[in-house]
């Protein structure tokens, strides 16, 4: 059971560079979550998706799309990242019955 | 939307001490108080949560308190260990069909020798 993983661990891109970050999760939640972590600003959510085939935006999702692929899979794009998006991203799911949020690893993302 | 202040943003105690950090939020809907401990390179990971039904829940060393009126949180860390240094963060939010959270900007706990 590897709960909540993350692909890739660290990227680097140039500004105008388009990626995908991918999360997967074998705890059978519905829900699943993207956020960014910035210093000093805490956490802060890009998108969620409370079941498989609906997602819904956060606090933050200008310039982030994404993609429920499965009750599973949650993935993230940036189609032209920007310095502004340097961050560590998390993704995290959620079940219906504890609601507890788990967290992956994290992805940490350099744009230059 | 929901706002979630935390104080201190940084906190030193002696091994052995009590650690307190505190929080407040804006939403009087808000109904679920989780906190999450971030270790250096890793994700945030769940200790403790608390839900508006309850003023107070306890876990070994950890405690949380809620106070619905005065809309504040609070994580009380006891006989502290050099392990419980990290990055602590509180949040509130809604359960229901997803639990969206809003975070506080996080406490840096060291715990010293």
């Amino acid at each position: 059971n590897a709960g909540v993983t993350q692909t890739p661990k660290f990227q680097v891109l140039k500004t105008g560079q388009s990626m995908t970050l991918q999360c997967a999760q074998d705890m059978n939640h519905n829900s699943m979550y993207w956020y960014r972590q910035d210093p000093g600003m805490g956490l802060r959510l890009i998108y969620y998706s409370a079941s498989e085939g609906t997602t819904d935006k956060g606090e933050v999702p200008n310039g982030y799309n994404v993609s429920r692929l499965n009750k599973r899979e949650f993935s993230l794009r940036l189609e032209s990242a920007a310095p502004s998006q340097t961050s560590v991203y998390f993704c995290a799911s959620s079940d219906r019955v504890q609601e507890t949020q788990y967290f992956g690893p994290g992805t940490r993302l350099l744009v230059l | 939307g929901e706002n979630v202040e935390q104080h201190p943003s940084t906190l030193s105690v002696q091994e052995g001490d009590s650690a307190v950090i505190k929080c407040t939020y804006s939403d009087s809907a808000s109904n679920y108080f989780p906190w999450y401990k971030q270790e250096l390179g890793k994700g945030p990971q769940l200790i403790i949560d608390i839900r508006s039904n309850v003023g107070e829940k306890k876990d070994q060393r950890i405690a949380v308190t809620l106070n619905k009126t005065a809309k504040h949180f609070s994580l009380h860390i006891t006989e502290t260990q050099p392990e419980d240094s990290a990055v602590y963060f509180c949040a509130g939010g809604n359960t229901g069909t997803a639990s969206k959270l809003t975070f506080g900007t996080g406490t840096r706990l060291q715990v010293t020798l």
